[in-house]
């Protein structure tokens, strides 16, 4: 089956700190991979994917490479500010159909 | 519309009373989904449409819980006789409907808090 498995948090650092959060799958096929981002009283929204295997995908200072050999996703920031302070959630979908799997969720609270 | 909307935000019903929860889709977008996300727990699926119909309901958690959607376009998630474990936020998502070139982004709602007391 599929599945997605994040770290748990809550993680807190303090700002202009490296962090990464990691991600590791389970497929059947070739999914496609997401890192969606909550700001605290607001949705979910998209912060960047990956469609095939070695693709990066960025924005906003993030980064995750899909890595197919040790199936993971891990996201990435060089240096965090405080507005990235958030909830991330890791999830994938398989390229034949329409269902979303979604991790638990990582709760990243930046201090100044 | 420019998003997704959902009503209400908040809702607050006593145990034993069914609720309706609505929402609104990004015209044009043919799949919509429906998740629960309770405090401190990650999304949990519940349940799909493509057009009118539902091809995966497995998530539903139990009979009391049942979606429809009518037109291709607003969806209702009922919830009969409400137990307090039912208190969550649920979420609604839109998408393009996959096409072979990949899965669409989801667009999230702001959700609709339920509370059981």
């Amino acid at each position: 089956g599929n599945s997605v498995t994040q770290m748990e948090g809550p993680v807190t650092l303090s700002e202009e700190a490296f962090l990464t959060i990691n991600c590791t799958y389970t497929a059947t096929g070739y999914p496609s991979l997401f890192w969606y981002v909550q700001y605290p009283g607001e949705g979910l929204q998209l912060l960047l994917k990956a469609t095939k295997a070695d693709d990066k995908g960025s924005n906003k200072g993030f980064e995750a490479t899909y890595r197919k050999e040790t199936t993971s996703f891990h996201l990435e920031k060089g240096s965090v500010q405080v507005s990235d302070s958030a909830v991330y959630f890791c999830a994938l979908s398989e390229n034949t159909g329409n269902q979303f799997y979604f991790g638990t969720g990582t709760s990243l609270t930046v201090i100044p | 519309g420019a998003g997704v909307s959902q009503s209400p935000s908040n809702k607050v019903t006593e145990k034993g009373k069914d609720v309706e929860l609505r929402c609104d889709p990004i015209s044009g977008h043919t799949a919509l989904y429906w998740y629960r996300q309770s405090l401190g727990q990650g999304l949990e699926f519940l349940i799909y449409f493509q057009g009118n119909s539902a091809p995966d309901k497995s998530g539903l958690p139990s009979d009391r819980f049942s979606a429809e959607r009518t037109g291709g376009s607003v969806s209702t998630l009922t919830i009969q006789r409400t137990q307090q474990e039912d208190s969550a936020v649920y979420l609604c998502a839109s998408s393009l409907f996959f096409t072979g070139t990949g899965p669409y982004e989801q667009y999230f709602g702001p959700g609709t808090r339920l509370t059981v007391t």
